[in-house]
């Protein structure tokens, strides 16, 4: 089964600290999203990316194809980037053409 | 409209009814995702559209489940003879197409249903 593996499951930081979420995935993609999930709250899709790397504001993403594994970063976190973060990837090949998901990293920034 | 709509935003029903979810996408995007958040669990595929058609069927937990899209736009998904496991958030997506590069997915706020 394709999978797609996150961590850490639960992430505790003060306000102003560098975050790092990691993804693994087991198979080729032909792209890694990041996605936003506040509590209560709808999803947000933060990069879409299938090389390199993306940067919007203080949110930074990396994807190795190589190695088979993302990180997105937080620079100077704050209390509002609490939330659950979401990794998904689009399979290459065959089957179903929706996102496979990780089990999301539940962040809380403390003040 | 401005994003993905879906109605209704909270569903209640009783163990055995059936029951239709509906998804209206970003005006112009051809490919429809309909996704499932049980609690305590992550997110799951079910089906997706690409125009009219559902290439793959696969992901639908059931037969009690089935989905449609008329006209290139609002998609229902129906679900017959409702378990209490089918208690979820029922989220929808759209993109501007399927492939890789336009598949930035943009999700609707989701469907609460509590089965009893």
């Amino acid at each position: 089964k394709n999978e797609v593996e996150q961590s850490p499951q639960n992430l505790t930081a003060q306000e102003g600290e560098f975050i790092t979420i990691n993804c693994s995935y087991s198979v080729g993609i032909s792209a890694l999203h990041w996605l936003q999930q506040h509590p209560g709250g709808g999803i947000v899709s933060l990069f879409m990316l299938s090389s390199g790397k993306k940067k919007h504001g203080r949110l930074i993403a990396t994807i190795n194809i190589q190695e088979k594994h993302s990180s997105l970063h937080i620079t100077a976190s704050h209390p509002r980037d609490s939330a659950v973060y979401i990794c998904a990837v689009h399979y290459s090949g065959g089957g179903a053409d929706g996102l496979t998901f990780g089990k999301g990293t539940h962040l809380i920034i403390q003040p | 409209g401005a994003g993905v709509s879906q109605s209704p935003s909270n569903k209640v029903t009783e163990k055995g009814k059936d029951v239709e979810l509906r998804c209206d996408p970003i005006s112009g995007h051809t490919a429809l995702y309909w996704y499932r958040q049980s609690l305590g669990q992550g997110l799951e595929f079910l089906i997706y559209f690409q125009g009219n058609s559902a290439p793959d069927k696969s992901g639908l937990p059931s037969d009690r489940f089935s989905a449609e899209r008329t006209g290139g736009s609002v998609s229902t998904l129906t679900i017959q003879r409702t378990q209490q496991e089918d208690s979820a958030v029922y989220l929808c997506a759209s993109s501007l197409g399927a492939g890789p590069y336009y598949n930035e997915q943009f999700f609707g706020p989701g469907t609460r249903l509590t089965v009893l």
